[in-house]
């Protein structure tokens, strides 16, 4: 099974406008990290924010949530206010445990319209 | 947060060429990773570089195809070599603090003819 699965290859989102990127995740190991990165055009990996496992609150980075739903296996990420800038592919990504690998989805294209 | 460099930015490489290129970070991070981006897909690992010992690579590669050293806590290289077109990629370097997180260098484009 897929450990990290997004579902969404492309959305649209009208400047200033909210958007939320979904992200589901497999895991069976009690502690994990979650995270989400952003890629510009220019190919560099930008990390926006980071969700423990056992973390109460949903984690917040300005203009980025992340809707932390344990139950489902849910980390979506909101991007509020939409920005130009925020064009870009998005990935989520998981650390398991005491393991240093992580693994990442296969990615979200945002577009953001004028 | 850890600053990454990488060097060089893009090259244009012949077949059958190697290429190395660098991964400077600017504090000690715990881990240092090597992962490959063909164009329009997710990232994949290539290997972990080990500090003073032979990187731990992933399934489908090699330390002859991609041979990686790191010889302190903040410097690594990846090593392309014998390349073919199907070597082009964007290859990027990563470390891991002791925060968890993982930050990334700005990659490297390679693209082989």
């Amino acid at each position: 099974a897929q450990k990290i699965t997004q579902t969404q290859p492309g959305m649209f989102v009208q400047e200033k406008e909210a958007v939320t990127l979904d992200c589901t995740y497999d895991t069976s190991d009690p502690s994990y990290g979650l995270f989400w990165y952003k890629q510009p055009s220019s190919g560099e990996m930008i990390f926006l924010i980071y969700q423990g496992s056992y973390d109460q609150q949903n984690a917040t980075e300005g203009r980025y949530s992340l809707n932390f739903q344990k139950a489902r296996k849910s980390a979506n990420l909101v991007i509020s206010a939409s920005q130009l800038g925020d064009s870009a592919m998005y990935f989520c990504a998981m650390r398991e445990g005491g393991f240093n690998k992580f693994y990442f989805g296969s990615g979200t294209k945002l577009n953001v319209k004028p | 947060s850890a600053v990454i460099s990488q060097k060089p930015s893009r090259d244009i490489c012949q077949r059958g060429t190697s290429l190395t290129i660098q991964c400077q970070v600017d504090s000690q991070v715990t881990m240092m990773f090597w992962y490959r981006q063909q164009p329009g897909q997710s990232l994949t690992l290539i290997a972990t570089a080990n500090q003073g010992s032979e990187a731990t690579y992933e399934s489908g590669f090699v330390i002859d195809k991609f041979p990686i050293s790191r010889p302190n806590l903040t410097f690594s290289t990846l090593t392309v070599s014998n390349m073919s077109p199907e070597d082009s990629s964007i290859y990027l370097c990563s470390g891991l603090e002791n925060t968890d997180t993982q930050y990334f260098g700005p990659g490297t484009r390679l693209t082989v003819l």
